[in-house]
């Protein structure tokens, strides 16, 4: 079965520092992709960033990027120049087909 | 564009009563899926709609039913409630589903309290 791990499950950064989050994933499928979400405090879900598994470029978005480890089974997120707004629980998400799947979450808070 | 919309964004129930709750797609998106977020279990997959019909269904019992009406509007149905069907239920839409490479666009959720 698909599984998501999330292994941090709270991780702190100060104010314009630069902070990743881990991610790994278990799967036999070669053509998958993979997300991250941000779920700010009794906010909406939003989309951050994702990523195809048959592209080989890490996705960017501005201050947020992956690295993607394929053959280490790895997503991890980075986020340069942290500001207050990205405090937030953050889910790395899998999809292949009908099968999407969520980690756990990490709770990231940004310090002043 | 709007986003997703769910109504009601909080609903207390007792144990034993049923719920409905909804969910208005993104325009032009003709899937809905939805999720339970609990802090035990974080998000579990409920199941799709597409087009009326339910294309996936996640490991939850049958007390948890929905439907599509033909503008991709979703209803989700609890009956007999259950303490532990307290949560945050999420809908998500996007323009295909899962046979797709579409994004997900979450709604902000309907948090339900059950006593």
């Amino acid at each position: 079965a698909q599984t998501v791990t999330q292994s941090q499950p709270e991780m702190s950064v100060q104010e314009a520092e630069t902070v990743t989050l881990s991610c790994t994933y278990d799967t036999s499928e070669s053509d998958y992709y993979l997300f991250w979400y941000k779920q700010p405090p009794s906010r909406q879900m939003i989309l951050v960033i994702r990523q195809e598994a048959y592209k080989q470029q890490n996705a960017t978005e501005n201050r947020f990027s992956v690295n993607f480890q394929k053959a280490a089974k790895s997503f991890s997120l980075k986020i340069s120049d942290s500001q207050l707004g990205d405090a937030a629980m953050y889910f790395c998400a899998y999809r292949w087909g009908n099968d999407m799947r969520f980690g756990a979450g990490t709770r990231l808070t940004v310090k002043p | 564009k709007a986003g997703v919309t769910q109504t009601p964004r909080y609903l207390i129930k007792t144990r034993g009563q049923q719920v409905t709750l909804s969910c208005s797609p993104i325009s032009g998106h003709r899937s809905v899926s939805w999720y339970q977020q609990t802090p035990g279990q974080g998000l579990q997959f409920l199941f799709e709609y597409f087009s009326e019909t339910q294309r996936n269904k996640g490991n939850f019992p049958g007390r948890f039913s929905g439907r599509q009406f033909s503008n991709s509007r979703s209803e989700m149905n609890v009956s007999t409630l259950e303490l532990g069907d307290s949560a945050l239920y999420l809908c998500a839409s996007s323009l295909q589903g899962s046979t797709s490479t579409d994004t997900q666009y979450f709604g902000p959720g309907t948090r339900l309290t059950v006593l």
